[in-house]
C-alpha cells in the first residue's frame, strides 16, 4: 500500500514567511511523528499525536512551531515568523502499535525547507 | 538525558570484510534500541529492533546493557550495504517519540 507522503518536498521562503508542511501518514496509523533533521544529524523529535490530540509536543523549539491533526489523519506544521536556523528536513513518520507493544514508525520521504 | 551516540561519522570497508557500526546510549530505564537504514535517494526504514533479535540483511545487533551498547555487525559486507545508518532509541517514558544518533555512513569499496 502506499506509504507516507509528505508535501512539498521542497519549500523555499524568505526569512519571516509563514509555512505549512504537510504530511499523509499510512492509511489506519494512529500515531504521528514529526521530526527535524539538520545537515549532519539524526532526526529530532518535535512533536507526536496519538489520533487528534498531541500526546507530546516536548520537541518543539518555540511558540512559532505549531502542529495540527484535526481529523486524526493529515497533519500539518505550521512555522510561523521563519528563520534561516529553521532550514532543515522535516520528517513525519507514522504507526500503527501492534500487540505486545511494538511499534514500528514509517517515514515519510521529508519536506526540504530552505529559509532565505 | 537520554541520548545516543554514535562516534564514527564515516567506516570505509572493503567488499567482503566485517562491519561493526558502534552505537552506544544513555537512559535511565529499560530501553528499545533500533537501528534504521537510509539509502541513496530512499526514506529512512527500519533495520532491526533489538527485541526481535533477528538477522536483516545479513546484520545483527546485541543490546548489551553493562556497557549500554547496541553495536551493529555483519560478517561480510556487501557494495549494496552501502549507505547511512542511524541508532535510534524509543523513549518509553515520555511518549514513544525515537532519540537518535547522529549517523555512521558506511562506504563499501568494490
Amino acid at each position: 500500500g502506499a506509504g507516507v507522503s509528505q508535501t512539498p518536498s521542497n519549500k523555499v521562503t524568505e526569512k519571516g514567511k509563514y509555512v505549512e508542511l504537510r504530511c499523509d501518514p499510512i492509511s489506519g496509523h494512529t500515531a504521528l511523528y514529526w521530526y527535524r533533521q539538520s545537515l549532519g544529524q539524526g532526526p529530532e523529535f518535535l512533536i507526536y499525536f496519538q489520533g487528534t490530540g498531541a500526546a507530546d509536543d516536548s520537541g518543539l523549539p518555540n511558540d512559532r512551531f505549531f502542529a495540527v491533526r484535526p481529523e486524526g489523519s493529515v497533519s500539518t506544521l505550521k512555522i510561523q515568523r521563519t528563520e534561516r536556523g529553521d532550514s532543515a528536513v522535516y520528517l513525519c513518520a507514522s504507526s500503527l502499535i501492534a500487540s505486545g507493544g511494538q511499534e514500528t514508525q514509517y517515514f515519510g520521504p521529508g519536506t526540504r525547507l530552505l529559509v532565505l | 538525558a537520554q541520548r545516543v551516540t554514535q562516534p564514527e561519522k564515516l567506516l570505509s570497508v572493503f567488499k567482503g570484510a566485517p562491519v561493526e557500526l558502534k552505537c552506544n546510549y544513555s537512559y535511565s530505564g529499560s530501553p528499545e534500541l533500533f537501528w534504521y537504514v537510509q539509502y541513496s535517494r530512499q526514506r529512512l526504514q527500519l533495520l532491526l529492533r533489538h527485541i526481535s533479535r533477528e538477522s536483516i540483511k545479513g546484520f545483527t545487533a546485541d543490546l548489551n546493557k553493562g556497557e549500554t551498547s547496541f553495536h551493529l555487525k555483519k560478517p561480510f559486507a556487501q557494495e549494496e550495504d552501502s549507505a547511512m545508518y542511524y541508532c535510534a532509541l524509543r523513549d518509553m517514558e515520555y511518549g514513544n517519540k525515537l532519540v537518535f544518533g547522529a549517523g555512521t555512513i558506511l562506504r563499501v569499496k568494490s
